[in-house]
Parts: C-alpha cells; structure tokens; sequence
C-alpha cells in the first residue's frame, strides 16, 4: 500500500540558509499535516491543509510557510534557519472519511 | 483544551515480563479518537491503534492490548511477553471529534527491554 511519503529524509543546512521539506500524500488523501519533534519531546503540531486551504495552525514560526499545491503535494518552507529548528519534521495524512492517519518517515534537520 | 498525560518517563523491564504504558487524557469533546504510536530508535512513527471514543471495549492484537475507560479517561496499553524489539518511546495520543484533525501528544513513555 502507498505510504505518505517525504523528501528528503535528512537534511543539514547552516544557521540564516533556507530549507524546504516536501510531503506527497497518501493518494485520495485530501489533508495533509506537518509536525515538529525537537529531541527527546512529542511532536508538536505546526500546520495543516485541506483541499490545498490551511485548515489549522499551531506553534509555526513566522520564519516558516507551507503550502498544498494542487496535486495535494505539500512544502514546508523555513527561512533564516537557527539552531533550535534542528529537529525531525513529519507530514502526515489523511482521508475525506473517518480515520487513516498516516505519518510519513519524516525529515531530519540538522541546522549548523 | 485537549491534553495527553504519560506518566511515565521511563520503564525498563527484563525479556518475556508484561509491562502496561499508561495514557490519561483530557477534553471537552464528547468524541474523539485515541490513538497509540511506537517511535523505534531509527525515528519513524508506527501507528499501532486507533481507537474511537464511542468504543469502550478493550482491543488485542497479538502481545499488545488496550485498556480503554472512559470513566477515568485512561487509554492504557499492555506488551505481553515482551521482546527486545519492544525496546522504543511509546506515545499516546487524542484527536479531534472526527478523527481528521490534529493530534495532541503525551510526552511519550520510553521503554526499554532488557534481553
């Protein structure tokens, strides 16, 4: 079965650069989520999209933006990177009905 | 406000022992989905259950099991026999009333099985 996929799954970027995180949802998914897991804590919500809308927002630094493009793909976008960014990004997703939410494998960022 | 208390920081038990990872959770909502990851040390989360509010009967899977009461809003999760393979933080969580919003995390219950 298709997975909720993300790329790329690492990524080491120096403090100040620009980094972009890209999810591809499950197919027939409408929503997409991103999460953030500093180490050693619960991932934390930042943002979610339905039908290519935000739908939600949690904690998300302004330094960062998303979008849904209108393959249902998602980006999340991180400017004027700093140390503390340094942490695993998941997107997941799910369906127009109940139930079947999926992580993808998440990003690990490393920001130097 | 939704909320999800692991107490548990840390549990370590030997192989082949039974060890039960505690969830109490917190909302207004009259339904809503609870839910149980497995996060191994290569990082990804495994979806173990999802378990709807409406459902209070208790679930087995294999060496897992699910302790769902509503009445003291606990969504306890046993490992029969455990194995080394066991060995991860184990997180709790609670979503919105249709289960297609975000979720809220415990702070996760790091288990370690020693062979």
């Amino acid at each position: 079965a298709a997975g909720v996929i993300q790329s790329p799954r690492h990524l080491i970027k120096e403090k100040r650069e620009t980094a972009t995180l890209k999810c591809y949802p499950i197919p027939r998914h409408d929503t997409v989520y991103w999460y953030q897991q500093g180490p050693g804590q619960d991932p934390q919500f930042l943002i979610s999209f339905y039908e290519k809308m935000q739908s939600d927002k949690g904690s998300i630094p302004d330094r960062f933006s998303a979008q849904q493009f209108s393959d249902y793909h998602s980006e999340l976008n991180m400017s004027s990177l700093e140390l503390g960014d340094s942490a695993l990004y998941f997107c997941a997703s799910s369906p127009p009905t109940e139930g079947g939410y999926t992580f993808g494998s998440g990003t690990r960022l490393t920001v130097v | 406000a939704q909320k999800v208390t692991q107490a548990q920081t840390e549990i370590s038990v030997v192989e082949k022992e039974d060890v039960t990872l505690d969830c109490v959770y917190e909302t207004r909502d009259t339904t809503y989905y609870l839910f149980w990851y497995k996060q191994p040390p290569s990082g990804e989360l495994v979806f173990l259950i999802r378990r709807n509010s409406f459902d209070e009967q208790n679930e087995i899977s294999g060496r897992y099991s699910w302790n769902f009461q509503k009445s003291t809003s606990s969504f306890n999760f046993t490992i029969t026999a455990s194995q080394v393979v066991d060995s991860a933080v184990y997180f709790c969580a609670l979503s919105d009333p249709f289960g297609n919003e975000k979720l809220t995390f415990g702070t996760g219950t790091r288990l370690t099985i020693i062979p």
